[in-house]
């Protein structure tokens, strides 16, 4: 069974940092992997998504990169911002062998706070 | 607007008593998702259709959990006999799937909080 692992669970920042948010999974089957946003109550917003064959992807001030054989992939954030703050959350779109698709597989999110 | 709608945003019952939720997909998505998040928790797959046809479900929906999509197009999640234990947000997401191998990103509605009292 998959399962997804975010580390760390909350972190707290001042504006203008770099940071990292890291997730690794236990199953390298995997077509794809998602970033999202969650804010406070709210649905989730797609960040990014990198495909199983891709080592990275781009949008604005974030960089998310995959190592699937290993398991893992980190969400960077550059020049942080206070609008950044939320749950960031990162999920793996599971393969099935002899075809057939599944649903997403969820880490419990890092929870950010950007402090002005 | 031309996201995931989900209806109502909120939903407060009594134990034992049924409630149903819908959602409506981006219009060109082929596939839609159900999903439960718990406080404190990432999402949790519950089911998923393509087009009318639900392929795919997941252990945690009980016998008192259904889910519909007549015309492939909004989706109805309907629970039975509610528990406190079903006080979660529930999420829909939909995604298109083209050709033989899916790439598909999903996209998320702003969900459906339950409170059972």
């Amino acid at each position: 069974k998959q399962e997804v692992t975010q580390i760390p669970a909350a972190l707290s920042v001042p504006e203008g940092e770099n940071l990292v948010l890291n997730c690794s999974f236990t199953d390298s089957a995997i077509y794809n992997l998602q970033w999202f946003r969650q804010d406070p109550g709210k649905g989730l917003t797609s960040l990014l998504l990198i495909q199983s064959s891709q080592r990275e992807q781009t949008s604005g001030r974030l960089n998310a990169s995959l190592d699937k054989s290993s398991g893992r992939s980190t969400l960077y954030i550059a020049a942080s911002q206070p609008g950044d703050s939320a749950t960031y959350l990162c999920a793996v779109r599971n393969y099935i062998k002899g075809g057939g698709a599944d649903g997403l597989t969820f880490g419990k999110g890092t929870h950010l706070i950007i402090q002005p | 607007d031309t996201g995931v709608s989900q209806d109502p945003r909120h939903k407060i019952t009594k134990r034992g008593q049924n409630v149903t939720f819908r959602c409506d997909p981006i219009s060109e998505h082929n596939r839609l998702y159900w999903y439960r998040q718990t406080l404190g928790q990432g999402p949790e797959f519950l089911t998923y259709f393509q087009n009318e046809a639900q392929l795919e479900k997941s252990r945690l929906l009980s016998d008192r959990f259904s889910a519909e999509r007549p015309k492939g197009s909004f989706s109805t999640l309907e629970i039975q006999r509610t528990e406190q234990g079903d006080s979660a947000m529930y999420l829909c997401a939909s995604s298109l799937k083209a050709g033989p191998i899916s790439y598909n990103e999903q996209f998320f509605g702003p969900g459906t909080r339950l409170t059972v009292l």
